[in-house]
This record gives structure tokens, C-alpha cells and sequence, in this order.
């Protein structure tokens, strides 16, 4: 199995801040990365496929980048709204297998 | 839209069968285009891929769960489902039922998700 694994698990964020969480493969997944946000109680939400493509109506401030095996999911301005868990998750091979998830919280 | 539900009962009692159906709607899972799988998140926990099928009946199973699993489609009712046997209070979770791309393997969109208990 791919292992996932993301960094940092938790982080206090201000509105306005810029957030960077890394994702790191076991091994090579080439571009075959996507990205979740989980707020409390809700069903996950797909934010970036294939690494950098955006889901259809989510804001323009998250971004995905990387390859291989290193991987960042970028907030370019934290909003209210965003404060959540982020996932990382391979489609690369099978099992599909997801990172443990990164808190976001207000500092 | 494409929207998946998930249903079957909220408590299990240990040694049993947790058996749950997902029901699409705004697609069709005999087109081909996706596969459909099932995801679990264990309460306070991270997510769990459990398997996937295809309309054909091709299914792929997480080996850590593989001995104990069976998902299967019923394509005349646009369902799919899990069954997973000989359950313990480890496979107390939120499941949920997914789109999953065939490409890139993404999931998307979710059902609501449903919490199985075990317990007796």
C-alpha cells in the first residue's frame, strides 16, 4: 500500500494568512493527488484533483502543486470559512489510501 | 445534480453482517464512467477506503478488510452495496458511499454518510 503522510497534523492559522500543508507518498504517485476539506460533522468536499486542478466552485485562494512524491495544498488567504481538516488522498494505485488529515484552526 | 444516499440500520451487534446500499441518482452507474466505492471514518478519525465496484461487477477490496467484504451492484435499481460480515465494535464508523473517478481516482460527490454502530 501507498502510505500518506501529512504535515503538520495541526496548525493555528489568523484570517489573512497564507497555509501551506505538505503531502508526502510513500512512493511516486506522480500527479495523482487529490485534496479534501472536512469541517465537523459534514461529508468531505473535493478541493484539487490530479494535484493542481480545481474543483468546479471552489474559490480560487486554495491551490495544489507537486509531483512524485511531495505534494502542497496552499491557502492563499485564510478565510473563516476554511478553518477544517484537510486530507490528501492517492488514485494513483489500489488500495486508495488518504493522508491523516491536517486540523486548521484559529490561532 | 449527481447525489448518492445511504441507507441500512444504524446498529449492528457484534459477530454479525453490516449491511448498507447506496443509491445514486443524476447518473447512471451502468454508463461506465466511474467506479463506486465505499469509505469509512472511524468517530474522531481519519478516512478509510474500503473497496470499490464497477457496473460490470469488477470489484477491487482494501486487503485489510478484503476476507470479510463483499460490495455488489444491482444496475436495474442504480444501487451498490457493502456487506461486511463477522463485525467487532472496530468497525464502529460513519460510512460513506462515493463517486470515484476512473481517472485520477477522485472522490466526488459524497453521500451524507451513515453511522454504524456495533454493539450489542
Amino acid at each position: 500500500d501507498i502510505q500518506m503522510t501529512q504535515s503538520p497534523s495541526s496548525l493555528s492559522a489568523s484570517v489573512g494568512d497564507r497555509v501551506t500543508i505538505t503531502c508526502r507518498a510513500s512512493q511516486s504517485i506522480t500527479r495523482y493527488l487529490n485534496w479534501y476539506q472536512q469541517k465537523p460533522g459534514k461529508v468531505p468536499k473535493l478541493l484539487i484533483y490530479a494535484t493542481s486542478s480545481l474543483q468546479s466552485g471552489v474559490p480560487s485562494r486554495f491551490s495544489g502543486s507537486g509531483s512524485g512524491t511531495d505534494f502542497t495544498l496552499t491557502i492563499s488567504s485564510l478565510q473563516t470559512e476554511d478553518f477544517a481538516t484537510y486530507y490528501c488522498q492517492q488514485g494513483y494505485s489500489t488500495p486508495r489510501t488518504f493522508g491523516q488529515g491536517t486540523k486548521v484552526e484559529v490561532k | 445534480q449527481v447525489q448518492l444516499q445511504e441507507s441500512g440500520p444504524g446498529l449492528v451487534k457484534p459477530s454479525q453482517t453490516l449491511s448498507l446500499i447506496c443509491t445514486v441518482s443524476g447518473d447512471s452507474i451502468s454508463s461506465g464512467g466511474y467506479y463506486w466505492s465505499w469509505i469509512r471514518q472511524h468517530p474522531g478519525k481519519g478516512l478509510e477506503w474500503i473497496g470499490y465496484i464497477y457496473y460490470t461487477g469488477v470489484t477491487y477490496y482494501n486487503p485489510s478488510l478484503k476476507s470479510r467484504l463483499t460490495i455488489s451492484v444491482d444496475t436495474s435499481r442504480n444501487q451498490f452495496s457493502l456487506k461486511l460480515n463477522s463485525v467487532t465494535a472496530a468497525d464502529t464508523a460513519v460510512y460513506y458511499c462515493a463517486r470515484d473517478s476512473l481517472v485520477y481516482g477522485w472522490f466526488d460527490p459524497w453521500g451524507q454518510g451513515t453511522l454504524v454502530t456495533v454493539s450489542s
